[in-house]
């Protein structure tokens, strides 16, 4: 079974740019998690999928963060204009129905950095 | 603010130490609790999820107790390897319907 896949990996850009993350969950999962995780911080919550309805958005920075899964498969996170404090490793995960036991599955992260 | 806390936040043993970390939580509306392993420049992994009180969990080395009484969570890892070398995660899931992380315990097996 194939994992969690996100490009890119890595990404540089200066403070006030645009970037885009990708990520493809697992087949089948309906639930899909975007994280950002702060050096030395755990991973934080940005935005939950439920197919293509947005579940929680609760912590996303709406002003400059924008996400969309529009065929309930993949799904891209973008930031527009990236500042500073963005640097992170922002990750994808999905689960199969988003329960409190349900297992989630992380891709292996975006590693932004905004200079 | 639901803070989930775990200790230490790095450590470094031998090859051969048995080791533990501890993840803290609200016991208030607990739901359960996941434990990740993160190994650099991969993806997080997956070790256990627990729900009632006195759970124990076992995957080869590694085993993790629960007491939702008293809120808290214990990991072990038996004879560490360097392959165990990784940062290990908690995280609370309660009634707000999401995962909160701690920030992690880094772990250092030296050969």
């Amino acid at each position: 079974e194939a994992g969690v896949a996100q490009s890119p990996r890595y990404k540089i850009i200066e403070k006030r740019q645009s970037v885009a993350f990708w990520c493809n969950p697992i087949s089948g999962h309906a639930t899909l998690y975007w994280y950002q995780q702060i050096l030395g911080q755990g991973p934080k919550l940005l935005i939950q999928f439920q197919n293509n309805g947005v579940v929680d958005d609760s912590q996303l920075p709406k002003d400059r963060f924008s996400a969309e899964r529009l065929k309930g498969v993949d799904s891209t996170l973008k930031i527009q204009p990236a500042k500073l404090e963005d640097s992170a490793v922002y990750l994808c995960a999905s689960s199969i129905v988003g329960q409190s036991t349900d297992t989630q599955y992380f891709g292996p992260g975006t590693r932004l950095t905004v200079l | 603010i639901l803070n989930v806390e775990q200790s230490p936040q790095s450590l470094h043993v031998q090859e051969g130490d048995s080791t533990n970390f501890t993840c803290s939580f609200p016991s208030s509306n607990f739901y359960a609790l996941h434990w990740y392993r993160w190994e650099t420049a991969k993806s997080p992994e997956a070790l256990f999820v627990m729900t009632l009180n006195g759970d124990e969990k076992k995957k080869g080395r590694i085993s993790a107790t629960l007491n939702t009484k008293e809120g808290y969570s214990y990991l072990y890892i038996k004879g560490s390897q360097p392959e165990d070398s990784a940062t290990y995660l908690c995280a609370l899931y309660n009634q707000g319907g999401k995962l909160i992380f701690g920030q992690g315990t880094e772990l250092s097996v030296k050969p």
